[in-house]
């Protein structure tokens, strides 16, 4: 069975700084791209990167841009997401999500909140 | 940026047939991908590649593409299907990834 459980979501004040990760299990993990995807509270869904299989090709979205970074390690099945100078506006629940831009995201995980909040 | 349009809301009662679209300019080019939410869980991928259905998925779901729209239909519609539905595809480069606003279906 896929699971993929994130975790490292926190309260955290403007301007600083916070890791998520997903864990992967019941696939293999280095076949496939990853995305991270947000939902800001009473939202819809917003991309914010995604990692190509082996982590050779990294992509975001505009206004996470030099802030963000997404990585992955294949050999702990694990995504990463690497947040700075977080915002007010970064607030949402942190999705992992496997797969990619034309491929779609065929698993999701439970999400993880991030409240950027003085 | 590219966008893809869909109605905030659409409303059926159950048995009924709704239909919810999704437009975007590089739709011809471009699989779409739908989701359905739920509140307070994650998203379910329910159709993917404009029409395929996902092993699990009801077969009252079915999927259509015509030139800039997509368009996800739900056949006999029960209480249950009450829920967020996002589209999903690709920009025309192919590398980034693209949501609708979703629509809120509502069983009456």
């Amino acid at each position: 069975e896929v699971q993929l459980v994130e975790s490292g979501g926190d309260l955290v004040q403007p301007g600083g700084s916070l890791r998520l990760s997903c864990a992967g299990s019941g696939f293999t993990f280095s076949d496939y791209w990853m995305s991270w995807v947000r939902q800001a509270p009473g939202q819809g869904l917003e991309w914010v990167a995604n990692i190509k299989q082996d982590g050779s090709e990294t992509y975001y979205v505009d206004s996470v841009k030099g802030r963000f970074t997404i990585s992955k390690d294949n050999a702990k099945n694990s995504l990463y997401l690497q947040m700075n100078s977080l915002r007010a506006e970064d607030t949402a629940v942190y999705y992992c999500a496997r797969g990619e831009a034309v491929a779609g995201h065929d698993y999701w995980g439970q999400g993880t909140l991030v409240t950027v909040s003085s | 940026s590219y966008e893809l349009t869909q109605p905030p809301s659409v409303s059926v009662s159950p048995g009924q047939t709704a239909r919810i679209t999704c437009s975007g300019d590089a739709l011809p080019k471009q699989y779409a991908y739908w989701y359905q939410q739920k509140p307070g869980q994650a998203p379910v991928m329910v159709i993917y590649k404009d029409s395929e259905r996902p092993s699990g998925i009801p077969e009252r779901f079915s999927g259509s593409s015509s030139g800039t729209t997509v368009t996800l239909a739900v056949t006999g519609v029960q209480a249950e299907d009450e829920a967020d539905y996002f589209c999903q595809s690709a920009d025309s480069s192919s590398t980034y990834v693209v949501f609708g606003g979703g629509t809120k279906l509502t069983v009456l």
